[in-house]
């Protein structure tokens, strides 16, 4: 069966410093990863996706199949990246079921 | 606003009783998800329609959940027999069926049912 860890509920940064956020996932086949992004009051987002090998708002994430992740990072955080990130996977390339991670809510303090 | 919505935002229902929900996807999609949100927790599937067929149903969807996208277009899920651990978020998504990799998948603003 397919799962996302993401290990931190709450994470907290100063602005401008450098940040992390985690998932592992499990799956025996070839994942389509992605992170979600959800700003207060918004609606749930994409915010980007491995396949895509972009940089959305300055965060990036890298595919580590050996480690079986995918964490978000973020050089230099701002404030209006404070938002509940959710890191999901889906088992095919033509678009089905996503699985979702418990959610890391990342608070970037003055 | 040309978003999926989604009917009622809110809902609280005592015990026993049915509620029913109602996602109206973004007009071109033709792939229609539902979710269930709990607190403290990332979305869960519940189940998937292509156009007017349910291609997929979590073992989540109990025989008391139903949901129809009778003409491929809006859809509903209704729950009967509420319980107090159906209190959730439902999410509805959609995405376009086009060619290549991954479509993405648009969020609705979410019911949230409190069942008493």
């Amino acid at each position: 069966a397919q799962r996302v860890t993401q290990p931190e509920k709450l994470l907290s940064v100063f602005k401008g410093a450098p940040v992390e956020l985690k998932c592992n996932y499990s799956y025996s086949g070839s994942p389509e990863l992605f992170w979600y992004v959800q700003y207060s009051r918004q609606r749930l987002q994409l915010l980007l996706r491995h396949i895509s090998r972009e940089s959305i708002k300055g965060f990036t994430a890298d595919l580590n199949k050996g480690e079986t992740s995918f964490h978000l990072k973020k050089p230099f955080a701002q404030e209006e990246d404070s938002a509940m990130y959710y890191c999901a996977l889906t088992k095919e390339t033509s678009g089905s079921r996503l699985t979702f991670g418990e959610g890391t809510q990342l608070t970037v303090n003055p | 606003d040309t978003g999926v919505s989604q009917d009622p935002r809110h809902k609280i229902t005592k015990r026993g009783q049915n509620v029913t929900f109602r996602c109206d996807p973004i007009s071109e999609h033709n792939r229609l998800y539902w979710y269930r949100q709990t607190l403290g927790q990332g979305p869960e599937f519940l189940t998937y329609f292509q156009n007017e067929a349910q291609l997929e149903k979590s073992r989540l969807l109990s025989d008391r959940f139903s949901a129809e996208r009778p003409k491929g277009s809006f859809s509903t899920l209704e729950i009967q027999r509420t319980e107090q651990g159906d209190s959730a978020m439902y999410l509805c998504a959609s995405s376009p069926q086009l060619a290549g990799p991954y479509n993405e998948q648009f969020f609705g603003p979410g019911t949230r049912l409190t069942v008493l």
